[in-house]
């Protein structure tokens, strides 16, 4: 299993630019969620996924959208980046929301 | 969800134990405690987590208090590659619907 996928790994944006920041996983877990990591602060949640075609906000959703078309994949996008925006995006999976959270690598993004 | 309050950071000597603690004096009866950890630049991973009673793994072990207001997690040979910050979390583990909220950790570092 690779586990949790995240592409790309870095990105750079100008003021206005959108984009979608992918996420996959392939251990057929229902729970899926994005966090955001600005630098020497913990993880924020930014909306999450109890299954295909559920999604929910987290504590951050403002200037982001999910969708969930498939256990497998559930993309994060940006459709006006801003300089606020610009954070370490980490991706997770999980059986069920109280079971244990695999992690993937993070997208660094950078807003010009 | 309780909130948790750990210390910012903590120094171990390489090959002590290291004694993370935890508050969650305003935790549920049906909330669990995590332990996730971050080493640098990666997603967090899991370590351990439990309800009421001691719990180890191969990893590290969870003392948790009789009236379940405090825990200490334990890594008991702590080596370099221990460093990381470290995550306590409190969540209902049985039900509801509510992801993980990660605060700021303590951050461990382990000196040679």
């Amino acid at each position: 299993n690779a586990g949790v996928t995240q592409t790309p790994k870095f990105q750079v944006l100008k003021t206005g630019q959108s984009m979608t920041l992918q996420c996959a996983q392939d251990m057929n877990h229902e729970y899926m969620s994005w966090y955001r990591q600005d630098p020497g602060m913990g993880l924020r949640l930014i909306h999450y996924s109890v299954g295909a075609g559920i999604t929910d906000q987290g504590e951050v959703p403002n200037g982001y959208n999910v969708s969930r078309s498939t256990t497998e994949d559930f993309p994060l996008r940006l459709l006006s980046a801003a300089p606020s925006q610009t954070s370490v995006y980490f991706c997770a999976s999980s059986r069920t929301l109280v079971e244990t959270q695999y992690f993937g690598p993070g997208t660094r993004l950078l807003v010009l | 969800d309780a909130k948790t309050t750990q210390p910012p950071s903590m120094d171990c000597a390489e090959g002590r134990a290291a004694n993370l603690p935890c508050n969650h004096s305003t935790i549920s009866g049906n909330e669990y405690v995590y332990w996730y950890r971050q080493i640098h630049s990666q997603g967090p991973q899991y370590i351990i987590h439990g309800l009421k009673n001691n719990e180890t793994n191969e990893m590290a072990s969870l003392i948790i208090t009789e009236d379940r207001k405090s825990s200490t997690l334990i890594l008991p040979h702590a080596t370099l590659r221990d460093t990381a910050v470290y995550y306590c979390i409190v969540r209902v583990g049985n039900s509801g619907n509510t992801p993980l909220v990660f605060g700021k950790g303590t951050r461990l570092s382990v000196i040679a």
